[in-house]
Parts: structure tokens; sequence; C-alpha cells
């Protein structure tokens, strides 16, 4: 099956601080890419939806100035949280599919923001 | 929005015994997935059931969809202490995937 990476696994930052998360499609070319955040216990969450050299499309609540989505290759999103709070602590997970194809999740990024 | 609703949100059950969680979703859907994540860690997909179909097997996992009623069970037969881990349906919502609450799985020994 696809594999999709992300880097790195785990982030420790200081408050105010921006951390950039990498979301890879290692073997085959992702026309999309979804974001999700995933608190303790709870299910996953769609942020944003991301086409490569289109602008993220956010889900509602999700603030699209503090969470900045890069797509600029076919095997490669970002996600920068920038002036991260505690509150941003969670385990973000990205996935990634060609058109009309299943996604594949990347095996998520666990961000403690102290 | 969170389309399907997971019952039991948390289930404990001894090795050996059979695990049955069950899924209930809104809209119309053209599948329904099955996904296992162990603590801390990512996603590892299940099974895929189609619209047009009632059941599916894979290995120990049985897994069967009534469009009807608009819910799903997965039935995890002679359950193992590697099966412990949250189990999420998942339907697609145009090219989202919106996922369940989850059911939280203890295998006791």
């Amino acid at each position: 099956g696809a594999v999709v990476s992300q880097h790195p696994s785990w982030v420790i930052c200081k408050s105010g601080t921006s951390v950039k998360i990498e979301c890879r499609s290692l073997d085959f070319q992702a026309t999309t890419m979804f974001w999700y955040r995933q608190f303790p216990k709870q299910s996953l969450m769609l942020m944003a939806t991301s086409n490569e050299g289109s602008k993220a499309t956010y889900e509602q609540g999700v603030e699209k100035d503090k969470f900045l989505i890069n797509h600029a290759s076919l095997t490669l999103s970002t996600l920068t949280v920038t002036s991260a709070h505690p509150e941003d602590s969670s385990f973000y997970i990205c996935s990634a599919s060609r058109v009309g194809e299943t996604q594949y999740f990347g095996p998520g990024t666990r961000l403690l923001v102290l | 929005s969170q389309q399907g609703e997971e019952d039991p949100q948390a289930l404990s059950i001894q090795e050996g015994e059979n695990a049955t969680m069950n899924c209930s979703y809104k809209t119309s859907i053209n599948n329904l997935q099955w996904y296992r994540q162990n603590s801390g860690r990512g996603l590892v997909h299940l099974i895929l059931i189609r619209s047009n179909e009632r059941e599916k097997h894979s290995g120990r996992l049985r897994v069967t969809l009534d469009t009807s009623k608009k819910s799903s069970s997965l039935l995890i037969t002679a359950s193992r202490a590697a099966d412990t881990a949250s189990y999420f349906c998942a339907t697609e919502d145009y090219d989202k995937i919106i996922f369940g609450k989850g059911t939280r799985l203890h295998i006791l020994p």
C-alpha cells in the first residue's frame, strides 16, 4: 500500500514559538492532503484540506492564520502551528490521496507546548 | 462535524471472547470504513465496505452494513491482547473522511 510519513514524530516547544510539521507521500503523488487533530481520548477532527498548488480549505472553527498549510508539491504538505500555546498540544495526523482514491494516513505527530 | 457514532464508547472483554462495536451514521454513504488506532499511534485501515455490500470478512474481522438503518457493526472474533486499541468507523463526505467518536476496546488477560 501507499506510504505516508510525518516529521517529526513528536515535538516539544515553548509557548509562543512556531512549529512546522511535514507530511510526505513516499511512493505516490498526492493531489490532496488532509490534516487532522486529535485530542486525548477523542476522535480525529478534520482541520483542513489542501490541494497541490492551491490554498487550503479550512473546516469551520479552525483558524487559518494560526494553522498555516502549504502544499507546494505533490509529495509534500506542511502544517505550521504559529505562536503555539498549551491548548494547541495535540496529536496531528495527515493523510494523502490521489483523485478518487482512498486516503492513506501518516503515523502522526505529537505536539506538546509548554 | 462527526458523522459516525460508535457504541459502546468503551468495552472490556476477556481474551478469547468476541467483541462487537456498532456505528451509526446520518447521511447517505458510498462506503464505510473501520480503522484501528493503538494508543498514541497512527491509524490502521481495517476494512472498507461498500454501500451495496451487506457483510464483509477479513481474517477475524466481520463487518456488516445496514444502509436502511444507517448502521454498521464490527465484530472481532477470538480477541487477543493485541486487539486492545480504539476503533473508529468513518464515512466519506465528498472527498473528506469523517470519523466517529470511537470505541476503546480493552482485552483483559
